[in-house]
């Protein structure tokens, strides 16, 4: 079935560090791909999205590139701040006639001052 | 715009008790989803509406969980005689029907633990 393997954390950077996550997906179709972030004690936002190959996806200083021939949407962001620290969920929805997402398992991050 | 409500935020319970959780999503917002999430998992799809309509039941859904949106408004989200299993955080997403985007807004979560 439809799946997303992110990488696993935790990762602790220090401020201003490079920040990337991992994320690899499983599909039969041509599937829309997402980041959420979820800040402590704090729902799941959007972060961003792509929905066809070589889609940008970019919010907040983040982006994430769709790569079709490497399965892959990894996320990055130049230089990090304290208040990045949150929860991390790559997901996506297999097609466009399906709405429902299918999430990784999350990636925790933590910025240190 | 409010944003996605839930209610309660936190939920105890005893094995075999019955309960029922509340999701008032954003109002023009037709699609309702449920979500289940587990500790240091992602969330995992439930079932989602369409207005009122119910168009798809995962099979994570037992017979003891059973959902409804009666007026295609809010939705409440029932399980029966709980299991210590169920122990998760319950979420609730609510989208406008636009293909090209499916932007799920999500809610802050019912905790439930069953003791």
């Amino acid at each position: 079935g439809d799946s997303v393997t992110q990488m696993e954390g935790p990762v602790t950077l220090s401020e201003e560090a490079f920040l990337t996550i991992n994320c690899t997906y499983t599909a039969t179709g041509y599937p829309s791909l997402f980041w959420y972030v979820q800040y402590p004690g704090e729902g799941l936002q959007l972060l961003l999205k792509a929905t066809k190959a070589d889609d940008k996806g970019s919010n907040k200083g983040f982006e994430a590139t769709y790569r079709k021939e490497t399965t892959s949407f990894h996320l990055e962001k130049g230089s990090v701040q304290v208040s990045d620290s949150a929860v991390y969920f790559c997901a996506l929805s297999a097609t466009l006639n399906d709405y429902k997402l299918s999430f990784g398992a999350g990636t925790t991050v933590t910025v240190r001052a | 715009d409010t944003g996605v409500s839930q209610d309660p935020r936190h939920k105890i319970t005893k094995r075999g008790q019955n309960v029922t959780f509340r999701c008032d999503p954003i109002s023009e917002h037709n699609r309702l989803y449920w979500y289940r999430q587990t500790l240091g998992q992602g969330p995992e799809f439930l079932t989602y509406f369409q207005n009122e309509a119910q168009l798809e039941k995962s099979r994570l859904l037992s017979d003891r969980f059973s959902a409804e949106r009666p007026k295609g408004s809010f939705s409440t989200l029932e399980i029966q005689r709980t299991e210590q299993g169920d122990s998760a955080m319950y979420l609730c997403a609510s989208s406008l029907g636009d293909l090209a985007k499916n932007i799920q807004y999500f809610g802050a979560g019912t905790r439930l633990s069953v003791l």
